[in-house]
């Protein structure tokens, strides 16, 4: 089974120019979590995707991030203008409901993006 | 809100001893998750081990093992018999019963010396 898949591995750009991350999640899963780790700090939550519904997006930084999840499989994540705080990397990470336990499965991470905003 | 404290940014040890790396959280949930991932220099991260709240037991995969102390708010892992590959950035994590977000620590990076 494959596992989580993230596109690019590396991505270096200007600041103001816009940048589209990609996530596969592990086919099946319908919950799938967008994450952030700027360096030398923790991993920050950022939004999390029921199916094709944004069921918590508390952790997005500001109006330049956008975040779709269209069909309820892949998502994408843009940051458009870009600016040097966004530097970081972007983990993608999905995860599957336990029938009629009402909570969910482990989370499986992608390899992350790691984004250089110059 | 919850949060989780590692205090040890870097630990180090040699191959085939046993090293514990510490975790503290605190919630006002009663149920809840506790999970241990590993990020080797390759970045992708991948789960150690799983705890769950309402377990008294302690989980433990193979080498790994936690020591869960649900009062304490703390949540060790145990790593014995070190090895070379074991070398990685390790995080604490916190997930609500209900599911959703990961609440993460600052991480800890170890190393294991041959």
């Amino acid at each position: 089974e494959a596992g989580v898949t993230q596109f690019p591995s590396h991505s270096v750009i200007e600041k103001g120019q816009t940048v589209t991350l990609r996530c596969d999640p592990i086919s099946g899963h319908d919950n799938l979590y967008w994450y952030r780790r700027v360096m030398g700090k923790e991993i920050k939550f950022l939004l999390h995707f029921v199916k094709e519904s944004k069921q918590d997006e508390s952790g997005m930084p500001n109006n330049r991030f956008l975040a779709e999840r269209t069909g309820g499989t892949y998502s994408t994540l843009k940051v458009q203008p870009a600016e040097l705080e966004d530097s970081g990397v972007y983990f993608c990470a999905s995860s599957q409901d336990l029938p009629g336990q009402g909570a969910q499965d482990t989370q499986y991470f992608g390899p992350g993006t790691r984004l250089t905003v110059l | 809100a919850q949060t989780v404290t590692q205090s040890q940014p870097e630990m180090s040890v040699q191959e085939a001893e046993t090293v514990t790396l510490s975790c503290t959280y605190d919630t006002s949930e009663s149920n809840y998750y506790l999970f241990w991932y590993k990020q080797p220099p390759s970045r992708q991260m991948i789960l150690v081990i799983r705890q769950e709240a309402y377990k008294q037991q302690n989980a433990t995969e193979n080498r790994f093992s936690v020591n869960f102390q649900k009062a304490a708010k703390s949540f060790s892992l145990k790593i014995s018999d070190s090895q070379l590959g074991d070398t990685a950035m390790y995080f604490c994590a916190f997930m609500k019963h209900g599911g959703g977000k990961l609440t993460f620590g600052q991480g800890t990076i170890l190393t294991v010396h041959p």
